[in-house]
Order: structure tokens, then C-alpha cells, then sequence
């Protein structure tokens, strides 16, 4: 059974940088792309990037180019997402999600506040 | 940017009715190789969306086939024939023809 484990909430202050990471078992990383969601409180789901883990090629979403930085590590099978110089916008559920969307994890919930 | 227009924003629906939700493209979603990359997802509250529908019309493993899709280029349509309480939601269409993959506005169904 493939199974996404998001880490737990994080509580960042304006103008610092979270790390995210979404731990994958039961499918092997390397072949499909990890994408990153985000849903702001009450707002759709938005589309932050992708990895591709097999090369560490990336595509972000034009609004995430310099918010998002999205790696991955093939031997823990573990994807990551930092985001730098929070504000009170990027409070949100982050999600990581792969194989077209078939599988998700359960959501990080970030909340930017000083 | 691909922009994926869904309508309607809400749908009233009572138990047993058939619902459509419509989704638009800014731009035809064939892919070069053939494929079209359409894909539709419900939120249930205070979930992670789960896939329904993939490649315009193929329903996902243990996905009822109450739920359907079609379309082709720039219109799409999901289809429920006959709702039942644990489909209420937000559907989102997605497409991943073109980078960057782009999200639909959401359909909100609810309980008429």
C-alpha cells in the first residue's frame, strides 16, 4: 500500500524559512514526479512544483519560483519542500501528492506569525 | 498558464439526483503524445483530495462508476448519476498537459 507521511505543523515567524518533508513507503520514488499543493484557509488547491526524484529536476509554478525549493532524497525515499521569507500569505495546508495525483499525503499546516 | 475554468461554483443536489460539473480549458489539453491530462478529484472536508477520474475518462481503482467523465480538448464534464451523501465535497478538475499543472476553481456540492 503506498503511504505519504507529511511532518508535523510548523508555527514560522515573517521573514524565516520551513522545511516540509513528505515520507513515502510502499512505491519507490525515483519513478514518478512529487508534486507540492498548497490550500490557503477557506481557497482551492493551488500548484506549487514538481520533482522529478530520479534527477532532481524541478518545475515550480511562476508565483513559487523564489518561495519554493523542492528536493528530494531517494535513500530515505523522502521528498522536501523549504519555503523562505514566510508571510502571513504562505500560511496554508501544504500537501505532497505523486503519481498524477493518485496518491496524497495528509497535509502540513503552516502558519506564519510573529 | 493553462487556466481551468469549472462551473458552477455550487451545486445543490438532493440524494439520488445526477449532477454534471463542467470544466474549461484556456487552451486544448492534447497532449503530442495523444493523451489528454485531465484529471478530477474530490475534497471531502478536512481531507486530502482523493483522484476520481484520470486521462479525461478513466475511473480510478474503487472509485464507484457512479462517477464518469468525457470531453475532449478544451471542455470537459464530470458526471454523477445519482448522488449519494458521502460524494457532498469540492470537486477540482487538474490538468498536467503543460507545465506548469494547473487546478480548476473548485465545485462545492452540497445538500439541496
Amino acid at each position: 500500500e503506498v503511504q505519504l507521511q507529511q511532518s508535523g505543523a510548523e508555527l514560522g515567524k515573517p521573514g524565516t524559512s520551513v522545511k516540509l518533508s513528505c515520507k513515502v513507503s510502499g512505491y519507490n520514488i525515483r519513478s514518478t514526479y512529487m508534486h507540492w499543493v498548497n490550500q490557503r484557509p477557506g481557497k482551492g488547491l493551488e500548484w506549487i512544483g514538481r520533482i522529478d526524484p530520479a534527477n532532481g529536476n524541478t518545475i515550480y509554478a511562476e508565483k513559487f519560483k523564489s518561495k519554493a525549493t523542492l528536493t528530494a532524497d531517494t535513500s530515505s525515499n523522502t521528498a522536501y519542500m523549504q519555503l523562505s521569507q514566510l508571510k502571513s500569505d504562505d500560511t496554508a495546508i501544504y500537501f505532497c501528492a505523486l503519481m498524477g495525483f493518485a496518491y496524497w499525503g495528509q497535509g502540513t499546516l503552516v502558519t506564519v506569525s510573529s | 498558464d493553462v487556466v481551468l475554468t469549472q462551473t458552477p461554483p455550487t451545486l445543490s443536489a438532493t440524494i439520488g439526483q445526477s449532477v454534471s460539473i463542467s470544466c474549461r480549458s484556456s487552451q486544448s489539453l492534447l497532449h503530442s503524445n495523444g493523451n489528454t491530462y485531465l484529471n478530477w478529484l474530490l475534497q471531502r472536508p478536512g481531507q486530502p483530495p482523493q483522484l476520481l477520474i484520470y486521462l479525461v475518462s478513466r475511473l480510478e481503482s474503487g472509485v464507484p462508476n457512479r462517477f464518469s467523465g468525457s470531453g475532449s480538448g478544451t471542455d470537459f464534464t464530470l458526471k454523477i448519476s445519482g448522488v449519494e451523501a458521502e460524494d457532498l465535497g469540492v470537486y477540482y478538475c487538474v490538468q498536467s498537459t503543460h507545465a506548469p499543472w494547473t487546478f480548476g476553481g473548485g465545485t462545492k456540492l452540497e445538500l439541496k
